[in-house]
């Protein structure tokens, strides 16, 4: 059983299209979390969720849009897709608010072209 | 705003030669400090953490210091081996802005030479 899976892996698209991630956990964490993974390996975390709530939204572009519809999945939808959007996206969970192991998903390497 | 410092970005060493990376953090009420790992095309994975109630914790060839008057934190592995080689992330929690999030270093690429 996989404990953070998103979806999809691998996400090719043009510029100005309108993509969603998905992520889901079944560990039963309240907190979720999206990070960003640039070219020169940088984690940056873009958003964080807690009980379905907005906590956290770093200085990211309003084309970023979390939803939470539940506290097992926190998707990202991105439109207007740019160059520089391309990156690989993580999703995490933590039990709490950050002060526990953060446990990822395998990442979705997204390629804007 | 918080900020975690890692060094060296790279680091090469000989099997079996110990390898340490060394990371600095702003916020002095930060009390959660992981390191993870991850692999070339693979997700971080935590290998080892420590709270600010600890100053040393060790975990067969993996230890970490922690030294909070100076903010510094250090991840060190001894006898290193091929499969050791991975790219290696410090973070640190920060507390003043009462936020639930990981702030991370940089990254230290680790290559592991046979």
């Amino acid at each position: 059983d996989t404990a953070v899976s998103q979806t999809p892996k691998y996400l090719v698209t043009q510029m100005g299209n309108d993509k969603s991630i998905k992520c889901e956990q079944n560990l039963g964490h309240d907190t979720m979390y999206w990070y960003k993974q640039d070219s020169k390996k940088f984690l940056k975390i873009m958003f964080s969720y807690n009980n379905k709530e907005l906590i956290i939204n770093e200085t990211v572009p309003n084309r970023f849009s979390p939803k939470s519809p539940d506290k097992a999945h926190l998707n990202l939808h991105i439109n207007s897709l740019e160059l520089g959007d391309s990156a690989v996206y993580f999703c995490a969970s933590s039990q709490d608010d950050g002060s526990t192991e953060a446990f990822f998903g395998q990442g979705t390497r997204l390629t804007v072209v | 705003g918080e900020n975690v410092e890692q060094h060296p970005s790279t680091l090469s060493v000989q099997e079996g030669d110990s390898a340490v990376i060394k990371c600095t953090y702003s916020d002095s009420a930060s009390n959660y400090f992981p390191w993870y790992k991850q692999e070339l095309g693979k997700r971080p994975q935590l290998i080892i953490d420590i709270r600010s109630n600890v100053g040393e914790k060790k975990d067969q060839r993996i230890a970490v210091t922690l030294n909070k008057t100076a903010k510094h934190f250090s991840l060190h592995i001894t006898e290193t081996q091929p499969e050791d080689s991975a790219v290696y992330f410090c973070a640190a929690s920060p507390r003043s802005s009462n936020t639930g999030k990981l702030i991370f270093g940089q990254g230290t690429t680790l290559q592991v030479k046979p």
